[in-house]
């Protein structure tokens, strides 16, 4: 079974850190890339970073560049997102979400959530 | 990059179809064909319905159908049970200047 275990949220005060982190198993973790995806209380999806499954290529949203980063550990099947310089509308449940992946016999470069996480709450308030 | 414009909320009774729009430009969903539906139950993670704008994750009802004109989207969901009342929501990649997705602004659908 897939499982994607988001961790690490909680309260912070607006410029504080945060560092969440997603623990992958059911599926070969190092084959496909990963994307955090956030949502704001009552509101829509918003795409915020992606990282490619041999950590080579990163991206983030505007909105958060410059702010966050986004890592992963194979050996560990773990995704992470550094949050840094929090403001309070970065206030949402994080997901963590599977991207692409290629094998031998499909490919599907630009695949985004065929796995979920169940989210972990992030909020900033004084 | 702007959200997808997706009407608000969509309704049907059980059995009939509903049919949710997508609109964004020729630099998301009229550029690629990566535009994906996701399904989403209150307070639960979004689930993946429809993905490259037609085609069905194992497991999800061929109930669900997805299509594409131009720049708007479209998901279809017929015969309609009472277990999919959700949010919809759209997304497309939207890399013609720098990489990312755009999702839709979301769709309440109602089971009468």
């Amino acid at each position: 079974e897939v499982q994607l275990v988001e961790s690490g949220g909680g309260l912070v005060q607006p410029g504080g850190s945060l560092r969440l982190s997603c623990a992958a198993s059911g599926f070969t973790f190092s084959s496909y890339s990963m994307n955090w995806v956030r949502q704001a209380p009552g509101k829509g999806l918003e795409w915020v970073s992606y990282i490619s499954s041999s950590s080579s290529t990163i991206y983030y949203a505007d909105s958060v560049k410059g702010r966050f980063t986004i890592s992963r550990d194979n050996a560990k099947n773990s995704l992470y997102l550094q949050m840094n310089s929090l403001r309070a509308e970065d206030t949402a449940v994080y997901y963590c979400a599977s991207g692409g992946s290629c094998s031998s016999t499909s490919c599907y470069p630009l695949l985004l959530g065929d796995y979920w996480g169940q989210g972990t709450l992030v909020t900033v308030s004084s | 990059q702007s959200a997808l414009t997706q009407p608000p909320s969509a309704s049907g009774s059980p059995g009939q179809s509903v049919t949710i729009s997508c609109t964004g430009t020729s630099s998301d969903v009229g550029g690629y064909n990566y535009v994906s539906w996701y399904q989403q139950h209150p307070g639960k993670a979004p689930k993946l319905m429809i993905y490259e704008v037609s085609k069905r994750p194992s497991g999800v009802p061929d109930r669900f159908s997805g299509s594409k004109s131009g720049n708007t989207a479209s998901l279809t969901v017929s015969g309609l049970q009472a277990e999919d009342e959700a949010d919809y929501y759209c997304s497309s990649y939207a890399g013609s200047n720098n990489f990312g997705y755009v999702f839709g602004t979301g769709t309440k659908v109602t089971v009468l």
